[in-house]
């Protein structure tokens, strides 16, 4: 069974540094892909960036990039330049290629609440 | 950029009581699937949808819930008769079929009272 853990409850940034959210994941399956979804205050979940199993490069989207470590199993968030808009719940999260080539079964971490400050 | 949209956004009912809550996935995308949050917890898969059927479903997803896409814009999650642990935030979300994103809608907070 796929696991996704999150060690940061919250986590506190102040205006315009970087923040590294971790995540570690759990699979035996070789083919896999991770996420990390913002949600803020309002509730909705975006979508910020993706990486593959197989990727070679870390991803980047923006001010968002994917530390990708595979052998430590670790997909950490990191935000460049915080924003106090950048103030939400983040979740990362797995997808179970088992389940079909597009099938988005995804399993999430509990979340870190990243709080910027002024 | 084009939206998965959720109706309502908030939705209390009595204990027993039927719900349907409604999702219009964005129109090209092929597969939907229903999520949801309890609060403080984890979001939990509940089933995916292609093709008109299930493909998927976790056992959350028991005989209490069903869904639909009856007119081909639509996909509703029913319950049938609600209990007091199904009070969540329910997220539906849909995908092409092609590429990595899941677009979720803003979810529809459900009480149950």
């Amino acid at each position: 069974a796929q696991k996704i853990t999150q060690t940061q409850p919250g986590m506190f940034v102040q205006e315009k540094e970087a923040v590294t959210l971790d995540c570690t994941y759990d699979t035996s399956d070789p083919s896999y892909g991770l996420f990390w979804y913002k949600q803020p205050s309002s509730g909705e979940m975006i979508f910020l960036i993706y990486q593959g199993s197989y990727d070679q490069q870390n991803a980047t989207e923006g001010r968002y990039s994917l530390n990708f470590q595979k052998a430590r199993k670790s997909a950490n968030l990191v935000i460049s330049a915080s924003q106090l808009g950048d103030s939400a719940m983040y979740f990362c999260a797995m997808r179970d290629f088992n389940s079909g080539g597009s099938n988005y079964k995804l399993t999430f971490g509990k979340g870190t609440l990243l709080t910027v400050n002024p | 950029e084009p939206e998965v949209t959720q109706t309502p956004s908030h939705q209390v009912t009595q204990m027993g009581q039927e719900v349907i809550l409604r999702c219009v996935p964005i129109s090209n995308h092929l597969y939907f699937y229903w999520y949801r949050q309890i609060l403080g917890q984890k979001v939990e898969f509940l089933v995916s949808f292609y093709n008109n059927e299930i493909s998927e479903k976790s056992e959350i997803f028991d005989d209490q819930f069903s869904v639909e896409r009856p007119d081909g814009s639509n996909f509703t999650l029913k319950i049938r008769s609600t209990k007091l642990e199904d009070s969540a935030m329910y997220f539906c979300a849909s995908h092409t079929g092609r590429g990595e994103k899941l677009f979720f809608g803003s979810g529809t907070q459900l009480s149950v009272l």
